[in-house]
């Protein structure tokens, strides 16, 4: 299957500062990647929907000024956390989707984010 | 997507069969069934899908009632390595859009 990487794995930040996470696919060019946050004991949710060359569509309720997503190629997409606060932390995955003839998504390993 | 149903926890014996029900009744004619699992602190993992017919591969079975309004995914000889929450997703298939995920089953591989 696809390789996909994220980076940094975990980061533990002060309250009010940015973060940015990448996501990677190592092996294939990406068209859509998506971003799920997940809390702790709870399922993935949906952020948002990340398109090579065109803006992200934002999941209703997340904010899309906070959560900077930029795509700027086939192969990486980065999150900002922007003035990041403890309700921000949450464990961030990346998806890609689209491997010609597969119909499976692949998922980053995760980023665990920690807010003082 | 089609909404599935999970219990919410089950237990296995190493080396035993897991086999891991869902109920989607209201699985739309075009609706693939899918199975994710995710371990602990990491990105959920495909393990198969299926629209009608039985599916095996490497990982597991997945065995899809003949109404499709319930299926179950075996995995025939458990692991520890296979403790984690496995998700039963309903959608079209290549429709290009985010996993719908619901809460899954945890599954517990015991020694």
């Amino acid at each position: 299957g696809a390789v996909v990487s994220q980076h940094p794995s975990w980061v533990i930040c002060k309250s009010g500062t940015s973060v940015k996470i990448e996501c990677r696919s190592l092996d294939f060019q990406a068209t859509t990647m998506f971003w799920y946050r997940q809390f702790p004991k709870q399922s993935l949710m949906l952020m948002a929907t990340s398109n090579e060359g065109s803006k992200a569509t934002y999941e209703q309720g997340v904010e899309k000024d906070k959560f900077l997503i930029n795509h700027a190629s086939l192969t990486l997409s980065t999150l900002t956390v922007t003035s990041a606060h403890p309700e921000d932390s949450s464990f961030y995955i990346c998806s890609l989707v689209g491997l010609a003839g597969r119909d499976e998504q692949f998922f980053g390993p995760g980023t665990r984010l920690t807010v003082l | 997507d089609a909404k599935t149903t999970q219990p919410p926890s089950m237990d296995c014996a190493e080396g035993r069969a897991a086999n891991l029900p869902c109920n989607h009744s209201t699985i739309s004619g075009n609706e693939y069934v899918y199975w994710y699992r995710q371990i602990h602190s990491q990105g959920p993992q495909y393990i198969i899908h299926g629209l009608k017919n039985n599916e095996t591969n490497e990982m597991a079975s997945l065995i899809i009632t003949e109404d499709r309004k319930s299926s179950t995914l075996i995995l025939p000889h458990a692991t520890l390595r296979d403790t984690a929450v496995y998700y039963c997703i309903v959608r079209p298939r290549n429709s290009g859009y985010a996993l719908n995920f619901g809460k899954g089953t945890s599954l517990l591989v015991t020694p």
